[in-house]
């Protein structure tokens, strides 16, 4: 069974510093990972993904992320957060499709939510 | 393009009634999946439904179901209600590529907050 874990419920980092969100996937073939963000009373945006094509993954929003096999992690980064940086983030990992080509079924983390000082 | 838009956006209700919400695709979206998120639980797969037809669903009593109209629009009832299904429930949609099974983006609407009292 496939799974995430992300290791901080809560981050808190100063406006103009680095930013480091982990998250640890489990899963028993090549796993295809994705970052939320969700704003408060907003919807999820998705923020990057990865399908076994590059490792190194850029997303929107000065936003990118590693994908570590020997690590299992898929820690998301940015070298400078920004007020509006200040979301709840979640770590997904989607499982192999069923027969169809089933869209649904995102296994979320429980999220990190950052917190940015000014 | 307008995005996935949920309705109504707040609701409240008692224990053992019964509510419907509704979720309005992406203009030209197939598959509408259902999502609940509570701060206990967190995210939770609700059902996902493409072509009028529930291909797949998440752990759940009966008492969530859903249905999709022709249109694609959908709707997701829950029956009986109980306080622990006070949750926010989000819809997401995403376009289906014929014959892909690789994963398409799902779009989230902002959500229905549900309170049982």
């Amino acid at each position: 069974a496939q799974s995430v874990t992300q290791l901080d419920s809560h981050v808190s980092v100063s406006e103009g510093t680095p930013v480091l969100l982990r998250c640890n996937y489990s899963s028993s073939y090549s796993p295809s990972l994705f970052w939320y963000v969700q704003h408060p009373n907003k919807g999820l945006q998705l923020l990057l993904k990865y399908t076994s094509a590059a490792t190194l993954v850029k997303g929107i929003n000065g936003f990118e992320a590693e994908f570590k096999k020997s690590e299992t992690s898929f820690h998301l980064t940015k070298p400078s957060a920004h007020m509006s940086d200040a979301a709840e983030y979640f770590c997904v990992v989607i499982p192999p499709s069923n027969y169809g080509g089933s869209q649904g079924n995102l296994i979320f983390g429980k999220g990190t939510k950052l917190s940015v000082k000014p | 393009k307008a995005g996935v838009t949920q309705t109504p956006r707040y609701l409240i209700k008692t224990r053992g009634q019964q509510v419907t919400l509704s979720c309005s695709p992406i203009s030209g979206h197939r598959s509408v999946s259902w999502y609940q998120q509570t701060p206990g639980q967190g995210l939770q797969f609700l059902f996902e439904y493409f072509s009028e037809t529930q291909r797949n669903k998440g752990n759940f009593p009966g008492r969530f179901s859903g249905r999709q109209f022709s249109n694609s629009r959908s709707e997701m009832n829950v029956s009986t209600l109980e306080l622990g299904d006070s949750a926010l429930y989000l819809c997401a949609s995403s376009l289906v590529i014929s014959g892909g099974s690789s994963y398409n983006e799902q779009f989230f609407g902002p959500g229905t907050r549900l309170t049982v009292l």
